[in-house]
């Protein structure tokens, strides 16, 4: 299957610093690709639509000034959650669409906030 | 996005075949399933993808009746490294929102030696 990787795996910082998790779509170019939030023994919540060109749609709830998401070209997403605090801490997990439809997703980046 | 519903969980033993069903009763026309298993720490992976009738893949095998208001994924001789949660995830394949889908609970498999 197609590969899509996240860095870093895992991450912690200090509350109020800012974090960037990168997302690539290492064997296949992806127009969209998805960022999703998962907290333990919970399903995975879309937050946003990252569209290559143009502007990220955010779901309902998830702040654009706070998960800043930029789609640099057709294998890069990159997600920056500003101003980080210890309820932003959670389980980020990319994807990236592949023109079959089908989204591939990557191993998912442990965002630790103290 | 069409919503989903599957068992929150279901226990199994080495080596039987399982049958874990996803209702997805406003599924629309354009609208393909995708069965994704996924570790704890870990994306999810993908299993199989289906529009209508049976795919099989060496994996697993896809169900789709002709309603297509549901689908079963069938895992064949299961083995303990088939613990995980399995998503079924309905989504548009072109167009407006294509891929964008959402989350149901999933299924937890157990399966015991």
């Amino acid at each position: 299957g197609a590969v899509v990787s996240q860095h870093p795996s895992r991450v912690i910082c200090k509350s109020g610093t800012s974090v960037k998790i990168e997302c690539r779509s290492l064997d296949f170019q992806a127009t969209t690709m998805f960022w999703y939030r998962q907290f333990p023994k919970k399903s995975l919540m879309l937050m946003a639509t990252s569209n290559e060109g143009s502007k990220a749609t955010y779901e309902q709830g998830v702040e654009k000034d706070k998960f800043l998401i930029n789609h640099a070209s057709l294998t890069l997403s990159t997600l920056t959650v500003t101003s980080a605090h210890p309820e932003d801490s959670s389980f980020y997990i990319c994807s990236a669409l592949m023109e079959s439809g089908t989204q591939y997703f990557g191993p998912g980046t442990r965002l630790l906030v103290l | 996005l069409a919503k989903t519903t599957q068992p929150i969980s279901m226990d199994s033993y080495e080596g039987q075949e399982v049958n874990i069903t996803c209702s997805h009763n406003n599924i629309a026309t354009n609208d393909y399933i995708t069965w994704y298993q996924q570790f704890p720490s870990q994306g999810p992976r993908f299993i199989i993808q289906g529009y209508k009738t049976k795919v099989t893949n060496e994996v697993a095998s896809l169900f789709i009746p002709a309603d297509r208001k549901s689908s079963t994924l069938s895992l064949p001789r299961v083995s303990l490294s088939d613990t995980a949660v399995y998503y079924c995830l309905v989504a548009r394949a072109r167009n407006t929102n294509a891929g964008k889908s959402t989350f149901g609970d999933g299924t937890t498999l157990t399966v015991k030696p």
